[in-house]
């Protein structure tokens, strides 16, 4: 079974400068997809952005983009220009590929981040 | 922009009632999804539901939960019998077509006491 770690609870970043949130995660698939999602206090589940595994590139969106690396399993995302608005709890995701897989998304514990003005 | 409503946002129940969770789903979504986040802790997967028919459920999805879709347009969660531990963020989501990405209602707040 597919397992999603996020090894930092909390984190803290000043207003305006970038943070970095960390996630692995274990599977045996060679082709999945994975996903950061953002909680703010208001409990509503949004997402940030997405990555298919087959795709090499790096995906971005806006300020939040990710460091994929496969062999490491590893998929962390990048905040740059921290904003106030940004302060929430995030959570990684991994999904099984379509054909013959789970559709189902499988979460990490989330890492909780403040933004210090 | 579309998005996945539920209703309501907060519900109170007392243990061994029966409870209903609504949801719509974005219109031309195919594909249906309950999880649920017990305060602090991680969301976890429930049930998938497409073509009318449940497609996955966990282990945690035992004989007191059932999915409907009743209506061209609401996704139901019901538990029949409340337990304390099903006090919890229930959370809806859809996606389009396989492969997919979901997205996430607001969540109802289910307090069991």
């Amino acid at each position: 079974a597919q397992t999603v770690t996020q090894s930092q609870p909390e984190m803290s970043v000043q207003e305006a400068e970038t943070v970095t949130l960390s996630c692995t995660y274990d599977t045996s698939e060679s082709d999945y997809y994975l996903f950061w999602y953002k909680q703010p206090p208001s409990r509503q589940m949004i997402l940030v952005i997405r990555q298919e595994a087959y795709k090499q590139q790096n995906a971005t969106e806006n300020r939040f983009s990710v460091n994929f690396q496969k062999a490491a399993k590893s998929f962390s995302l990048k905040i740059s220009d921290s904003q106030l608005g940004d302060a929430a709890m995030y959570f990684c995701a991994y999904r099984s590929p379509t054909q013959g897989g789970s559709e189902k998304l499988v979460f990490g514990k989330g890492t909780k981040l403040t933004v210090n003005p | 922009e579309p998005e996945v409503t539920q209703t309501p946002s907060h519900q109170v129940t007392q243990m061994g009632q029966e409870v209903i969770l609504r949801c719509v789903p974005i219109s031309n979504h195919l594909y249906f999804y309950w999880y649920r986040q017990i305060l602090g802790q991680k969301v976890e997967f429930l049930v998938s539901f497409y073509n009318n028919e449940i497609s996955e459920k966990s282990e945690i999805f035992d004989d007191q939960f059932s999915v409907e879709r009743p209506d061209g347009s609401n996704f139901t969660l019901k538990i029949r019998s409340t337990k304390l531990e099903d006090s919890a963020m229930y959370f809806c989501a859809s996606s389009q077509r396989i492969g997919g990405t979901a997205f996430f209602g607001q969540g109802t707040r289910l307090t069991v006491v």
